[in-house]
């Protein structure tokens, strides 16, 4: 099972929007609802930010919102804020051969 | 409260095991899945199986079959991730997560463990 397709690296201002593309296969992303995205700063733990392609965990602020077309994932942030630079990951389930495959990551830089 | 508490960091040589732990507390151990992801330095998040304790029996990542072995102990609602033949691409932090949501999610993770292969 390959990783996800992520770009590597996105920027934009505060207050702007940017957008996260996670592509996969319809063995994983096109296949199942079950698209996660997770945050990870510096030296923590990664933070979930998305599952189930659009929902958002509480406490997570409403500007991170999710989607999906086909075989690719997007994770979008509005608004854009100094402390939303960090790594950002997609996941989708895989069915049971490989429950789960992760993107390869995007540092997201606020300029 | 529901907090995952990793074991500590291990060096370890070539050839060798490590058993790492993973201690939940503040939620219902038994009906989420606990599962183990690992990250090498400088690099992307990897899974590698996990485990429902109420029903006892692990899942793999192909990549790991033969390799790793997940347990959990309901008594002391502590699951673990045995990694076997450990080489040098094996350094990585390894963390446990839990579900919340929907099952297919990863909400709650512990705070990592560094394992480092080296002679």
């Amino acid at each position: 099972q390959s990783a996800l397709t992520q770009p590597r690296s996105v920027s934009g201002s505060p207050g702007q929007s940017v957008t996260i593309s996670c592509t996969g296969t319809n063995s994983d992303v096109g296949g199942y609802n079950y698209v996660s995205w997770y945050q990870q700063h510096p030296g923590k733990a990664p933070k979930l930010m998305i599952y189930d392609v659009s929902q958002r965990p509480s406490g997570v602020p409403d500007r991170f919102s999710g989607s999906k077309s086909g075989n690719t994932a997007s994770l979008t942030i509005s608004g854009l804020q100094a402390e939303d630079e960090a790594d950002y990951y997609c996941c989708s389930y895989a069915g049971s051969y490989t429950p789960y495959v992760f993107g390869i990551g995007t540092k997201v830089t606020v300029l | 409260q529901v907090q995952l508490v990793q074991s500590g960091a291990e060096m370890k040589k070539p050839g060798s095991s490590v058993k790492v732990s993973c201690r939940a507390s503040g939620g219902t151990f038994i009906s989420y899945t606990i599962s183990w992801v690992r990250q090498a330095p400088g690099q992307g998040l990897e899974w590698m199986g996990g485990i429902i304790p109420v029903f006892g029996t692990p899942n793999y990542a192909q990549k790991f079959q033969g390799r790793v072995t997940i347990t959990a102990d309901e008594s002391t609602s502590t699951a673990y991730m045995e990694l076997s033949s450990l080489n040098s691409e094996d350094t990585a932090i390894y963390y446990c997560a839990r579900d919340q949501y929907s099952g297919y999610d990863f909400n709650y993770w512990g705070q990592g463990t560094l394992v480092t292969v080296s002679s």
